[in-house]
């Protein structure tokens, strides 16, 4: 069966500090990948999707960067936190076809 | 531009009752549309979803409905019980080759069931 990791589950970070957050997908292969962002009071909002290794595409302009080195990996980066980037982000993925996407189990960051 | 709505922020609702929650959409290009029930800090989970071609898909105690006309869509959880208590998302998504466009979600609804 399928499954997807997500860690870490909690961050706290100093504004102006670098951010990794990584996500891995088990029992399938080619999974289309995504990272959510939930903040207070807008639901949950695409950052970013990738259809393989490599090939990442941004939905909203922001601080925020990901990147996809392995076909099962995903990985949210920031150079530089802002304050406005606080929220709860979750990693998620499809199959070949459109259904629906599973998500980990989300990290709440904290820039303080 | 919002294009899945759920003006609903919470709703409160006494245990074996029915809950219905609303979403409505403005994107007529939606094929399907998906219900997630998400608990504090976890990942949502997929709870039920109905095509753009179908008005009404159920699934043990949840119910779907869609209203094409009225570019709207329910979910009806009949009984209600406590572990329902949650914030449930609407979602809508759209059939495309890459199948990576993304699903849009609605802003949630907070279920309270009440005992």
């Amino acid at each position: 069966s399928q499954t997807i990791h997500q860690w870490p589950a909690t961050l706290v970070q100093p504004v102006g500090s670098p951010l990794s957050l990584e996500c891995t997908v088990e029992g399938t292969s080619n999974p289309n990948l995504y990272w959510y962002r939930q903040a207070a009071g807008r639901g949950l909002q695409l950052l970013f999707y990738s259809v393989g290794i490599g090939q990442i595409s941004s939905e909203v302009p922001q601080n925020l960067s990901a990147s996809r080195p392995q076909d099962r990996q995903f990985i949210l980066s920031s150079k530089k936190l802002l304050l406005s980037d606080s929220g709860f982000y979750l990693c998620a993925w499809t199959g070949g076809q459109n259904t629906e996407a599973f998500f980990g189990q989300g990290t709440r960051l904290t820039v303080v | 531009d919002q294009q899945v709505k759920q003006n609903s922020p919470s709703l409160s609702v006494q245990e074996g009752r029915i809950s219905i929650l609303n979403c409505d959409y403005t994107n007529s290009m939606f094929d399907y549309f998906l219900w997630y029930k998400k608990y504090p800090a976890e990942g949502p989970t997929f709870l039920i979803s109905i095509s753009s071609i179908k008005d009404k898909n159920e699934d043990g105690r949840f119910t779907v409905f869609l209203n094409k006309s009225a570019k709207h869509l329910s979910l009806h959880i009949v009984p209600s019980q406590p572990g329902d208590s949650a914030v449930y998302f609407c979602a809508a998504g759209m059939y495309s080759g890459g199948g990576a466009d993304g699903l849009t979600f609605g802003k949630g609804t907070h279920l309270i069931i009440q005992p």
